[in-house]
């Protein structure tokens, strides 16, 4: 099975900052990986798809690249509604399998 | 709009059965591969099965394998997963997800497995 790791596994911000968050498989994907946001009591949404491509409807200050084993997700300019746990999935293998998430909280 | 919604948790004792549906609407159902996804309290996200546009196909995750199985009916717009022999760690919110790179969520059903 491919592993998922994710780092950090949380971090605290500020309105305004620059977060990345690296996902990192076991074996290559390609670019079979996408992103998620999940907030407290909430539903999981999907960001981000094949690695790179924002899901309609979400906002642009979100991207994701990378390729193969390494990836990442960019908030360019964290805003409060950003707070949240992160998770990849990648769907090239199966049984597919999602990163450990990475919380996101206020500092 | 696409619109999933779960249905079917509830509490079950260890050893016990149970089968949650998940009925879809806003999109062409009977082409779209289907999944299931599961969040233990507190815990994150585990990917437990998906099912092909036909049926034809599944997989699941290992620690599921042998106990569940997911199934559809395309004229009812339903895909069901039959959840059997449940554990206490089987005890989460479950989710049903379109496709395979789960592009939208139902709200989740939740399955309490105690006695």
């Amino acid at each position: 099975d491919i592993q998922m790791t994710q780092s950090p596994s949380a971090m605290s911000a500020s309105v305004g900052d620059r977060v990345i968050i690296t996902c990192r498989a076991s074996q290559g994907i390609s670019n079979s990986l996408a992103w998620f946001q999940q907030k407290p009591g909430k539903v999981p949404k999907r960001l981000i798809y094949s690695s790179s491509n924002l899901q309609s409807g979400v906002p642009s200050r979100f991207s994701g690249s990378g390729s193969g084993t390494e990836f990442t997700l960019t908030i360019s300019s964290l805003q409060p509604e950003d707070f949240a746990t992160y998770y990849c999935l990648q769907h090239t293998s199966y049984p597919f399998t999602f990163g450990p998430g990475t919380k996101v909280d206020i500092k | 709009e696409v619109r999933l919604l779960e249905s079917g948790g509830g509490l079950v004792q260890p050893g016990g059965s149970l089968r949650l549906s998940c009925t879809a609407s806003g999109f062409t159902f009977s082409i779209s591969a289907m999944s299931w996804v599961r969040q233990s309290p507190g815990k994150g996200l585990e990917w437990i099965s998906v099912i092909s546009y036909s049926g034809a196909n599944s997989y699941y995750a290992d620690s599921v394998k042998g106990r569940f199985t997911v199934s559809r009916d395309n004229s009812k717009n339903t895909v069901y997963v039959q959840m059997n022999s449940l554990r206490g760690e089987d005890t989460a919110i479950y989710y049903c997800a379109r496709d395979m790179e789960l592009s939208s969520w139902g709200q989740g059903t939740l399955v309490t497995v105690s006695s």
